[in-house]
């Protein structure tokens, strides 16, 4: 079993629609969370942390469930330019410099 | 405003060619890492460094090599080139610690024939 697991993609929505990413993570000491994405292959971004309590970041909102070990993303309202891959990533213990990286998903936003 | 700076950015090996991929940040970052993405895959972590002089091995180490003589410079060592090697490289630092962000290069697209 992977580390850290993410929808299979792609996902194929129009303009404005609200889209979940659902992660999970196998190993239950991880300390931190987060969600990059990814454009064409470029690097990877920070798109924002994963806080216990959930947290916002306009269109953009976060949770994260240590008990089921589970991290979702949700996207309201969605615009073109969200079209990349977005990826969650888990830290194991707390060591910030070790990122673990789930397989990805794809997200195509249509006119 | 460099941030983190790799090279190349693109090579093309042969089987059993050596190589080096540079990396280098001026951000005064305690962590670096290198990680490898193949199609389809997230970025799987090669090698990792907390410090000068401090480095541990990743997910996917075998066939590479590393080392941290400078907190600026973590070079990454490719000792026999393989075609299993062709893959995208990135090299990311950080200040290290829980929350703290990653900051990737560009990435280096390393082909090998």
């Amino acid at each position: 079993r992977k580390e850290v697991e993410q929808d299979p993609g792609p996902f194929n929505v129009p303009e404005g629609a609200t889209v979940a990413f659902n992660c999970t993570y196998s190993n239950s000491a991880s300390q931190s969370f987060f969600w990059y994405r990814q454009d064409c292959r470029k690097e990877p971004k920070l798109l924002m942390s994963v806080y216990s309590s959930g947290n916002e970041d306009g269109r953009f909102t976060a949770q994260l469930n240590r008990a089921s070990q589970y991290i979702s993303l949700l996207i309201r309202d969605s615009k073109l330019s969200d079209s990349a891959t977005y990826l969650c990533v888990v830290t194991p213990g707390d060591q910030g410099g070790k990122l673990i990286f789930g397989q990805g998903t794809e997200l195509s936003v249509k006119p | 405003n460099a941030g983190v700076t790799q090279t190349p950015k693109f090579q093309v090996l042969k089987t059993g060619q050596s190589m080096t991929l540079q990396c280098a940040q001026d951000m005064n970052h305690e962590y670096m890492s290198w990680y490898r993405q193949d199609p389809g895959m997230g970025l799987r972590l090669i090698h990792y460094s907390v410090g000068a002089g401090i480095t541990d091995q990743g997910e996917v180490p075998n066939g590479y090599n590393v080392s941290r003589s400078t907190t600026e410079d973590f070079p990454l060592r490719l000792l026999s080139a393989a075609p299993s090697q062709t893959s995208v490289y990135f090299c990311a630092s950080s200040a290290g610690g829980s929350y703290q962000p990653q900051h990737f290069g560009d990435g280096t697209r390393l082909s090998i024939l």
